[in-house]
């Protein structure tokens, strides 16, 4: 596809529901990022992919939180037992290793926790 | 630990105002410096990157220019489309290609 896209792009759960975040990274990028927003502050890095390898998951608030991008395209982030906490937009973003390894972001999936 | 610092947190400028957004940065080596844009409900977008001291790159009314310690982007007589989120981020050397970001400068140009 022309970017980066995400689904759902509005998702409401209830405290101790799971839900799962889809990314489509753009079309040949090795390179996919995942990022929380919260409401004022600028995105934080959650885990990083190279291909399906997770290279980095450092920033993984908690064992709740587990991402996976088993063929190297497609990527879900998936949080477990959710908190009022995790409510944030998370975003997605993703780059070529070639030239600039600029990140092109999503337009996020917006969480709120009731 | 790398750290992104913005100022001002939110800046109201007049049509036609020229301004400067700051982002100082502390980096165990620098890769790149990254400036994004982002409107309300949607995710940033990327404006430029910046790789050296003493670069500078433009585009229609913005200019960023990085030092050793800090960036800066100059909006040159602004509209009320400019208006947005503008967040900085760096790319440091060390680790992964994760960008650390800045809380962002929020700007509002009025009519």
């Amino acid at each position: 596809g022309a970017g980066v896209s995400q689904s759902p792009r509005y998702k409401v759960a209830k405290r101790g529901q799971d839900v799962a975040l889809r990314c489509d990274p753009i079309s040949g990028h090795v390179s996919l990022f995942w990022y929380q927003q919260a409401l004022g502050q600028g995105p934080e890095f959650l885990t990083y992919f190279q291909n399906e390898a997770q290279l980095d998951k450092s920033g993984l608030p908690s064992d709740r939180f587990f991402a996976e991008r088993p063929e190297g395209s497609v990527s879900t982030l998936k949080i477990q037992r959710t908190q009022q906490e995790d409510s944030a937009v998370y975003l997605c973003a993703s780059s070529s290793p070639r030239g600039t390894e600029t990140q092109y972001f999503g337009p996020g999936t917006r969480l709120l926790v009731l | 630990e790398d750290q992104v610092t913005q100022s001002p947190e939110a800046l109201r400028l007049q049509e036609g105002e020229s301004s400067s957004l700051n982002c100082s940065y502390t980096v165990s080596g620098l890769r790149g410096l990254f400036w994004y844009r982002q409107d309300p409900g949607k995710g940033p977008e990327f404006l430029f990157t910046l790789y050296s001291a003493g670069e500078e790159k433009e585009k229609e009314r913005l200019k960023a220019t990085l030092t050793k310690k800090e960036s800066f982007l100059h909006i040159t007589a602004p509209k009320p489309e400019d208006s947005a989120t503008y967040l900085c981020a760096v790319h440091a050397n060390s680790g992964y290609s994760t960008l650390t970001f800045g809380k962002g400068t929020m700007l509002l140009v009025s009519p």
